[in-house]
């Protein structure tokens, strides 16, 4: 049973529109981290939170923002979709910060078009 | 960047063979994790070794971790078919979250 679910699997965006990415998480972690892949890059992190109703900028966070409305739910928002922003997100929980294994959902692949 | 060289791109090896790959690091880590990534899914954890540890085994797996360098290795005994995957390192940055390498692509064939 997944543990970390994340929904849509697949979309397909327009230039300029909203997307809303959705993670849910039944780890019952504190910390939520959205990452992004692009080939030749690995993963860089977009945004993670630690507690509810509050979320945290990470490494390339222009662009995105994030919402964390419950320990259980974690949503990346791009307000303005742009080409640049096609990529496979990844949403990962783990217990705690730092160092701690991170275990990833299945991924959403994003084509903004 | 948390990392140095960058982690070789691919490697193409035959069932059987050994397989070993590289990263290196600049920020001090007291961790190194080793994750396997399956096409179409999120990047699993298959090991991680720690700063007091120079060697890890798990199967057919081994790492190696060398603090003075700070590289680590990761080396897959007798590959086989299924072992095909991207496989990353990464490491912490006290406090925030894992920063991964760029991943090496495994494909080993029959």
């Amino acid at each position: 049973e997944a543990a970390v679910t994340q929904s849509p699997r697949s979309k397909v965006a327009v230039t300029g529109g909203k997307v809303t990415l959705s993670c849910h998480q039944t780890n019952n972690h504190d910390y939520m981290y959205w990452y992004r892949q692009d080939t030749g890059h690995g993963l860089r992190l977009i945004h993670y939170s630690y507690v509810a109703d509050s979320t945290e900028k990470g490494d390339i966070p222009d662009g995105y923002k994030a919402s964390r409305p419950s320990q259980e739910n974690f949503s990346l928002i791009l307000e303005l979709a742009s080409l640049s922003q096609t990529a496979v997100y990844f949403c990962a929980s783990s217990p705690t910060g730092g160092e701690n294994t991170l275990y990833f959902g299945a991924g959403t692949r994003l084509s903004v078009l | 960047s948390q990392w140095g060289e960058e982690n070789l791109q691919a490697l193409s090896i035959q069932e059987g063979e050994d397989v070993t790959m590289n990263c290196s690091y600049k920020t001090y880590t007291t961790v190194v994790h080793w994750y396997r990534q399956d096409s179409g899914r999120g990047p699993a954890l298959i090991i991680l070794i720690r700063s007091n540890e120079r060697e890890k085994r798990s199967g057919r797996l081994r790492a190696t971790l060398d603090t003075s360098s700070q590289s680590s290795s990761l080396s897959i005994t007798a590959a086989q078919c299924e072992d095909t995957a991207v496989y990353f390192c990464a490491t912490g940055q006290g406090g925030r979250a894992l920063i991964f390498g760029t991943g090496t692509t495994v494909s080993v064939s029959p």
